[in-house]
């Protein structure tokens, strides 16, 4: 069955730490997509990082990157050096093009920055 | 370049009664997702629309339908409200299907069923 799997549903973080949020995925397909977005309390979702299963570089854009262990079936978002912006909800995403670009989301992990 | 917009922002319905929302994407943007998004749930994707045609559909009863129109504007509606349907609906819009994975989200509908 696809599935994300996200088992933090809640972490603490020292501002300017670096911050590991985990991500584990479950599919047969061959060709996906994996991705996070981030949630602040405002609701709207926010695009962070993608990775394609094909990439055999791990994706990074600014401060993130995305920790991609293919074979454990593990896309880890890292987030260095935090910030007190930084606290708000985290989903990991994958999205099959087997099945007509269909999106599967993750529980969701709420990171706290603490100044 | 102006981000997704959705109308209303809030809103307050009581079972039985429908609801129709709206999700205006991003200029040039033709491909447009919808999502449900509550807290025993999570994020759950509803459907996906484009060039007015619906393209994947997630695991919904037939009381939620959604259309799109030829400025790619999209519509949502559900019908027959239940307590259940309260929730955070999420509308995304991204430049094709093919890159729905750098979808760009608008500020989402609350709905709460009373």
């Amino acid at each position: 069955a696809q599935k994300i799997t996200q088992t933090q549903p809640g972490m603490f973080v020292q501002e300017k730490e670096a911050v590991t949020l985990d991500c584990t995925y479950d599919t047969s397909d061959q060709s996906y997509g994996l991705f996070w977005y981030k949630q602040p309390s405002s609701g709207e979702m926010i695009f962070l990082i993608y990775q394609g299963s094909y990439d055999e570089q791990n994706a990074t854009e600014g401060r993130y990157s995305l920790n991609f262990q293919k074979a454990r079936k593990s896309a880890n978002l890292v987030i260095s050096a935090s910030q007190l912006g930084d606290s708000a909800m985290y989903f990991c995403a994958m999205i099959l093009y087997s099945s007509a670009s269909k999106i599967i989301f993750g529980s969701g992990t709420r990171l706290s920055i603490r100044p | 370049k102006a981000g997704v917009t959705q109308t209303p922002r809030y809103l307050i319905k009581t079972r039985g009664q429908q609801v129709t929302l709206s999700c205006s994407p991003i200029s040039g943007h033709r491909s447009v997702s919808w999502y449900q998004q509550t807290p025993g749930q999570g994020l759950q994707f509803l459907f996906e629309y484009f060039s007015e045609t619906q393209r994947n559909k997630g695991n919904f009863p037939g009381r939620f339908s959604g259309r799109q129109f030829s400025n790619s504007r999209s519509e949502m509606n559900v019908s027959t409200l239940e307590l259940g349907d309260s929730a955070l609906y999420l509308c995304a819009s991204s430049l094709s299907p093919g890159q729905t994975y750098e979808q760009y989200f608008g500020p989402g509908t609350r709905l709460t069923v009373t």
